[in-house]
Formats: C-alpha cells, sequence, structure tokens
C-alpha cells in the first residue's frame, strides 16, 4: 500500500544528543514537510522540501536539519542545540501545489530522557 | 498574514447529538484553500475535505457535512448524529496558492469526545 512510515515511534533523548526522525513515502509526491505538534498549540511548520536536494525553513527551524537526498526521503534531525525537543512530530507530504491535500504519516514522539 | 481560530478548545456530546465545530480565518489572498483533518488518539491526521476559495457551495458527505462562508471568513464543520468512533482531534487549515509550495497553516484543534 502507498503511505508515509515514520520510524520510530518512540523516541528518548539524552542530553547533548543528536537523532534523526525518519520519514519515507512510497507515493512519488514532490513536496515533504515536517512538523511539531505540542499540546494546545496545532501543528507547527519545521521544514519543508519542494524537490529533491531542495529544502526550506518554517516558521520553527532552529535546532532542527533536514537533507533530501532521494525523492523518497526526507529525515529530520533534531540536534543538541534544540533546548525543548520534546513533542509528537508528524511527516506529511503532496504532490505540491496549494490545491492538494497533505498526506501525513503516524508520527514520533520525541521524548527527553 | 495568514490565521487559523479554533475557538472551540474541547466539546463533549452524547452520542447521536449532532455538533458543530467552528473554524475562522484570515488571510489577504483571493485564491486560497481550506482543510478539515481529522486526528484519532493514534495520532496520524486523516484527510477529510478541501474547499477553494472560489467555490462556497456547501458539501455533504454520510454524517459530514461543511458550511464555507466567505463573508464570515468561516468553514464550519458539523457532524449528524455523532458516534464513539468521531472522537478525536480535529483540524482545520489554511493554504494559499502563491509560490507552488503548500504550506499549510493550522488551527490549534478542537478536541471532541463522544459519550455513549
Amino acid at each position: 500500500d502507498g503511505g508515509i512510515t515514520q520510524s520510530p515511534k518512540y523516541l528518548f533523548r539524552k542530553e547533548g544528543q543528536n537523532v534523526t526522525l525518519s520519514c519515507e513515502q512510497n507515493l512519488n509526491h514532490d513536496a515533504m514537510y515536517w512538523y511539531r505538534q505540542d499540546p494546545g498549540q496545532g501543528l507547527r511548520l519545521i521544514y519543508y522540501s519542494q524537490i529533491v536536494n531542495d529544502f526550506q525553513k518554517g516558521d520553527i527551524a532552529e535546532g532542527y536539519s533536514v537533507s533530501r537526498e532521494k525523492k523518497e526521503s526526507f529525515p529530520l534531525t533534531v540536534t543538541s542545540a534544540q533546548k525543548n525537543p520534546t513533542a509528537f512530530y508528524l511527516c506529511a507530504s503532496t504532490v505540491g501545489g496549494g490545491s492538494q491535500p497533505q498526506h501525513f504519516g503516524d508520527g514520533t514522539r520525541l521524548s527527553i530522557l | 498574514a495568514q490565521k487559523v481560530t479554533q475557538a472551540q478548545t474541547e466539546i463533549s456530546v452524547v452520542e447521536k447529538e449532532d455538533v458543530t465545530l467552528d473554524c475562522v480565518y484570515e488571510t489577504r489572498d483571493t485564491t486560497y484553500y481550506l482543510f478539515w483533518y481529522k486526528q484519532p488518539p493514534s495520532g496520524e491526521l486523516v484527510f477529510l475535505i478541501r474547499r477553494n476559495s472560489f467555490d462556497e457551495q456547501n458539501e455533504i458527505s454520510g454524517r459530514y457535512s461543511w458550511n464555507f462562508q466567505k463573508s464570515t471568513s468561516s468553514f464550519n464543520f458539523t457532524i449528524t448524529a455523532s458516534q464513539v468512533v468521531d472522537s478525536a482531534v480535529y483540524f482545520c487549515a489554511l493554504s494559499e496558492a502563491r509560490g507552488g509550495a503548500n504550506n499549510l497553516f493550522f488551527g490549534t484543534g478542537t478536541r471532541l469526545t463522544v459519550i455513549p
């Protein structure tokens, strides 16, 4: 089945550690997105990528980094510079253009040890 | 600037009651798109509907209906004869047509609890 796979489902980070969240899609979508969800705050855009080897900062990019070496993959690294990383992270993809709905993965819940 | 407001943080209804979730948006663009997503306890967001700014026709899909009114910048969502499976967080979102990117601006969500 086509879809978006995020892994792991749960992740724990130690102080000063970088961690990477995986996002893979087999929908042949050009655009991919990373969102952060905190209780009561809805979803906020971290980074997005419209094509391979290109990505743009969203509203809350500080402390995060991404890469887009393959169309299918858009991993997110939460660096040690992100002082409050505890949140639910959602990856999404779409064919592109403002009219198309985004398809979401199941999310990764990141916590601090 | 773009903004989506979902003033209802939490709503509880008894099964079989009707419930309306409110969504008010702000945008300076004349071309834009509105979406509703459902987030069940499992966490993934499920797409429910898309409406473009030129189409004010209301839509009904089974027990779900949507009322889009540009005059009040609202895109409200009604569930008729609610069921326990409707319990979830519902998000309204706005996308503007410029730039080729499909960046969504989300409201803060409304948590719906349907009591059996």
